[in-house]
C-alpha cells in the first residue's frame, strides 16, 4: 500500500530564503508524482509534474525532483517571497489513483 | 480559458439528510475526479469518471455516488448524512486522466450537523 509522508509539517522562513520542500514514498511503481500548492480554503494549484521518467521539472523559482529508486522528490523554491505562503503537497499516480502527502505548511516572512 | 467550477461554494446539511454537488470541468477535459479532504484524513480519492463511465473507485462506502454527463460535467451525491461526512469536497479535471496535470475547483465546503 502506497504511502506518502511530508517534511516537515510546517515551515517559517524569513523572506529570500532558498528552502527545499521533501516527500517521500513507499512504492515506486508510479507513473508520476505532482507538486500542488494549497491556500486556505482553496483548490489545489498544480506547479510542477514529474513523469516516472524524468528527474527533474523547472517552473520559474521552482525545481522539483524525482528519485524514484529512493522514493524520494524535492521541491525547491529559490527566493522564497511572502506569497509562497501556502501549503504544499505532494502526490504520487500509481495505477488508477493519485495518493496525497498531509503537506507543509509554508509561512514566508517579510 | 475557463477553470474548473464546483458549485455551490458552501453547503450545510443535517445527518441523515443527502446532497449532491457539482463540478464543470475545464473544456475539453474527459476525466473528472472527486476527492475528500479533511483536517485528520487529508486528501482522499473518491471517484474518477471518464466518458461518462466511473472508472476507478477509492475506499469509501455506497452512500458516496457520481455520475457524468455527456458534456463531461460531473455531480456526486451523498445520501444519509453523517457527522463525519463534514469536508471539503474538491473535484479535479484533466484531458484524459493518466500522465497530465490536474487542474482542481475550488472546493465545496460541506458541514454536517
Amino acid at each position: 500500500k502506497q504511502e506518502v509522508t511530508q517534511i516537515p509539517a510546517a515551515l517559517s522562513v524569513p523572506e529570500g530564503e532558498n528552502l527545499v520542500l521533501n516527500c517521500s514514498f513507499t512504492d515506486s511503481a508510479i507513473y508520476n508524482l505532482q507538486w500542488f500548492r494549497q491556500d486556505p480554503g482553496k483548490g489545489l494549484t498544480s506547479l510542477l509534474l514529474i513523469q516516472s521518467s524524468q528527474r527533474e521539472q523547472t517552473s520559474g523559482r521552482l525545481n522539483a525532483s524525482l528519485d524514484k529508486s529512493s522514493g524520494r522528490s524535492t521541491l525547491y523554491i529559490a527566493a522564497s517571497q511572502p506569497g509562497d505562503s501556502a501549503t504544499y503537497l505532494c502526490a504520487v499516480k500509481g495505477t488508477y489513483k493519485y495518493i496525497f502527502g498531509t503537506g507543509t505548511r509554508l509561512k514566508v516572512l517579510a | 480559458k475557463a477553470g474548473v467550477t464546483q458549485t455551490p461554494r458552501y453547503l450545510i446539511k443535517t445527518r441523515g439528510q443527502q446532497v449532491t454537488l457539482s463540478c464543470s470541468p475545464i473544456s475539453g477535459h474527459r476525466s473528472v475526479s472527486w476527492y475528500q479532504q479533511t483536517p485528520g484524513q487529508g486528501l482522499q480519492f473518491l471517484f474518477e469518471y471518464f466518458s461518462e463511465t466511473q472508472r476507478n473507485k477509492g475506499n469509501f462506502p455506497g452512500r458516496f455516488s457520481g455520475r457524468q454527463f455527456s458534456n463531461s460535467r460531473s455531480e456526486m451525491n451523498v445520501s444519509t448524512l453523517e457527522l463525519g461526512d463534514s469536508a471539503l469536497y474538491l473535484c479535479a479535471s484533466s484531458l484524459e486522466g493518466f500522465n497530465e496535470k490536474l487542474f482542481f475547483g475550488s472546493g465545496t465546503q460541506l458541514s454536517v450537523l
